[in-house]
């Protein structure tokens, strides 16, 4: 089982819909989750940290759930700049030195 | 403040050719990471490093090589290129939470 698994989707959605992603992780010690977007021929730039009470950032709300081992991601309002893939992060300390493990992406396309 | 900066941003080797991809970062950043990110693979790391002069095997190491002599330099080294290294590289360095990425290398060995 991958560390961090994502549908690579992609999600093709009309402005102003609200998508959500999910993403699972394997690894129940995880300590930090995070969102990072990435845009074509970009690189990825973190989007939000996911805690565990769930946190809002205008359209974006994540959302953690540890005993399931599921991470979320809804859009509200989509707009056309929100194209772009969104990668699952999971950070675990004390394992891999640290390292975030990124998950494969979701790529979402929001159409006029 | 320039953050993450990659030299080059774009290089075609020949296979067998050698070469070095530059990193620097500018925030005084202990981890360093180089990372290769193929279509429908996602971002694989190939190696990284916790601070100055020290280094360590992430997923995919082989048939490159790494140094950090210095905190804000992170370099990559293909000796002998393959075409299957066609790749873009990212850099990132991280401190806490947030990991910063440089805008990428795209390299193509024909």
């Amino acid at each position: 089982r991958k560390e961090v698994e994502q549908d690579p989707g992609p999600f093709n959605v009309p402005e102003g819909a609200t998508v959500a992603f999910n993403c699972t992780y394997s690894n129940s010690a995880s300590q930090s989750f995070f969102w990072y977007r990435q845009d074509c021929r970009k690189e990825p730039k973190l989007l939000m940290s996911v805690y565990s009470s769930g946190n809002e950032d205008g359209r974006f709300t994540a959302q953690l759930n540890r005993a399931s081992q599921y991470i979320s991601l809804l859009i509200r309002d989509s707009k056309l700049s929100d194209s772009a893939t969104y990668l699952c992060v999971v950070l675990n300390y004390g394992g891999s030195q640290g390292n975030l493990i990124f998950g494969k992406g979701t790529k979402l396309s929001v159409k006029p | 403040n320039a953050g993450v900066t990659q030299t080059p941003k774009f290089r075609v080797l020949k296979t067998g050719q050698s070469m070095t991809l530059l990193c620097a970062q500018d925030m005084n950043h202990e981890y360093m990471y180089w990372y290769r990110q193929d279509p429908g693979m996602g971002l694989r790391l190939i190696h990284y490093s916790v601070g100055e002069g020290t280094t360590a095997k992430g997923e995919v190491p082989d048939g490159y090589n790494v140094s950090r002599l210095k905190k804000q330099n992170f370099l990559l080294g293909l000796e002998s290129a393959a075409p299957s290294q066609t790749s873009v590289y990212f850099c990132a360095s991280r401190q806490d939470h947030e990991q910063y990425f440089g805008p990428g290398t795209r390299l193509t060995v024909t």
